[in-house]
């Protein structure tokens, strides 16, 4: 079973700061998804990725394959991006199986 | 992307009682999955619910337990029975697109449950 991993499981920084959260993993992956969740408990899918790098506004998103190893990364950062933010994987090999959860990084930005 | 809303949204139940929750998708949906998300923790996998046979359960998860049902590619319901305080969570519906979205995942807003 997929070992997740994710650094710093909390986050307080002033606005405008540039963020960056790590996730590694233990074993191979066919997708690795970035997800937000807010005080009142919704998830939102910010990111699916099985290589390289995505990027939507703020967020960016890289992930290396060989070294088990995602990060997301906010630029400008604001008040509103304050939520916990979970690394998912789906591990490879096929088959139904779900997401393996990290366990979230919670951050906190300070106007 | 997929549209996917929970009933109820939040419950507070006895001790001893169940509770049936539902997760209806806008589109056909192949994958459907069930996850709990304990007070300060992160997602746990229940279980996969199968479209015409029986779910599958995660290591810990058992049907007597949390039975599931999958009568369609657009809806599912899991059960908590035998309520205890320890199922205190929220309960989230997931699905995984098909087609353009494949892979993709995506979330219902869950179920808060509180046993009292």
């Amino acid at each position: 079973k997929n070992e997740v991993e994710q650094s710093p499981q909390n986050l307080t920084a002033q606005e405008g700061e540039f963020i960056t959260i790590n996730c590694s993993y233990s074993v191979g992956i066919s997708a690795l998804h970035w997800l937000q969740q807010h005080p009142g408990g919704g998830i939102v899918s910010l990111f699916m990725l099985s290589s390289g790098k995505k990027k939507h506004g703020r967020l960016i998103a890289t992930i290396n394959i060989q070294e088990k190893h995602s990060s997301l990364h906010i630029t400008a950062s604001h008040p509103r991006d304050s939520a916990v933010y979970i690394c998912a994987v789906r591990s490879s090999g096929g088959g139904a199986d779900g997401l393996t959860f990290g366990k979230g990084t919670h951050l906190i930005i300070q106007p | 992307s997929a549209v996917i809303s929970q009933k109820p949204s939040r419950d507070i139940c006895q001790r001893g009682t169940s509770l049936t929750i539902q997760c209806q998708v806008d589109s056909q949906v192949t994958m459907m999955f069930w996850y709990r998300q304990q007070p300060g923790q992160s997602l746990t996998l229940i279980a996969t619910a199968n479209q015409g046979s029986e779910a599958t359960y995660e290591s810990g998860f058992v049907i007597d337990k949390f039975p599931i049902s999958r009568p369609n590619l657009t809806f599912s319901t899991l059960t908590v029975s035998n309520m205890s305080p320890e199922d205190s969570s929220i309960y989230l519906c997931s699905v995984e697109g098909r087609e353009e979205f494949y892979n993709e995942q995506f979330f219902g807003p869950g179920t808060r449950l509180t046993v009292l």
